[in-house]
């Protein structure tokens, strides 16, 4: 079937400028997570979804990141007045179950965001 | 302290050769263990996942777990070039992944 999705691929935005990257969990899965990887790093997490609840949301590094998943499948991460050191890929992943820290996370394809 | 230690190498072995990747960890409390593996400019994909103290074997792959010293390992044996990739160690916490930096993995013919 088919795996988790990301689009765009990549996006360059000019600092200032708002993105948004979008996820589309493999179907049926309950928790989505974005993770963020900058060069030569494993990813870091952002946040959290069980559903349509964001349930963790630590890892977001400032108030320019928003994220939401409103209906419980696809989700959006937003990020506001992109800054150069917003500049990574950003990894969309999801599981089937909710609550288990042993689940297998699935990884999307990510968006590599660059910032000018 | 990082809470996921792994050597970023480069690790380089010759065809045929077994690799041996390690990675430490901080929390104590921990219970899942992950090795990913990424090809350059490719999303991570799951290899192994370990839980219990001991050795854990999957084809060509075994890793290794020793909660008492907070360390994890992953044996490649008969390690292909297309092994090459960057390996990264992951452990599970309260609904997330905390990932290693990463070892690159290098296999030369």
């Amino acid at each position: 079937g088919a795996g988790v999705s990301q689009s765009p691929r990549y996006k360059v935005a000019k600092r200032g400028q708002d993105v948004a990257l979008r996820c589309d969990p493999i179907s049926g899965h309950v928790s989505l997570f974005w993770y963020q990887q900058a060069l030569g790093q494993g990813p870091e997490f952002l946040t959290y979804f069980q559903n349509e609840a964001q349930l963790d949301k630590s890892g977001l590094p400032s108030d320019r990141f928003f994220a939401e998943r409103p209906e419980g499948s696809v989700s959006t991460l937003k990020i506001q007045r992109t800054q150069q050191e917003d500049s990574a890929v950003y990894l969309c992943a999801s599981s089937l179950v909710a609550g288990r820290d042993t689940d297998t996370q699935y990884f999307g394809p990510g968006t590599r965001l660059t910032v000018l | 302290q990082k809470e996921v230690e792994q050597n970023s190498g480069p690790l380089s072995v010759p065809e045929g050769a077994i690799a041996s990747l390690n990675c430490t960890y901080s929390d104590r409390g921990s219970q899942s263990f992950f090795w990913y593996r990424q090809y350059s400019g490719k999303s991570p994909e799951l290899i192994m996942s370990i839980y219990s103290n001991g050795d854990q074997e999957d084809g060509r792959f075994t890793a290794q777990l020793n909660k008492a010293s907070q360390y994890v390992s992953l044996l490649i044996r008969d390690s292909q070039p297309s092994d090459s990739a960057t390996y990264l160690c992951a452990v599970g916490g309260y609904n997330k992944l905390i990932f290693g930096a990463g070892t690159r993995l290098a296999v030369h013919p």
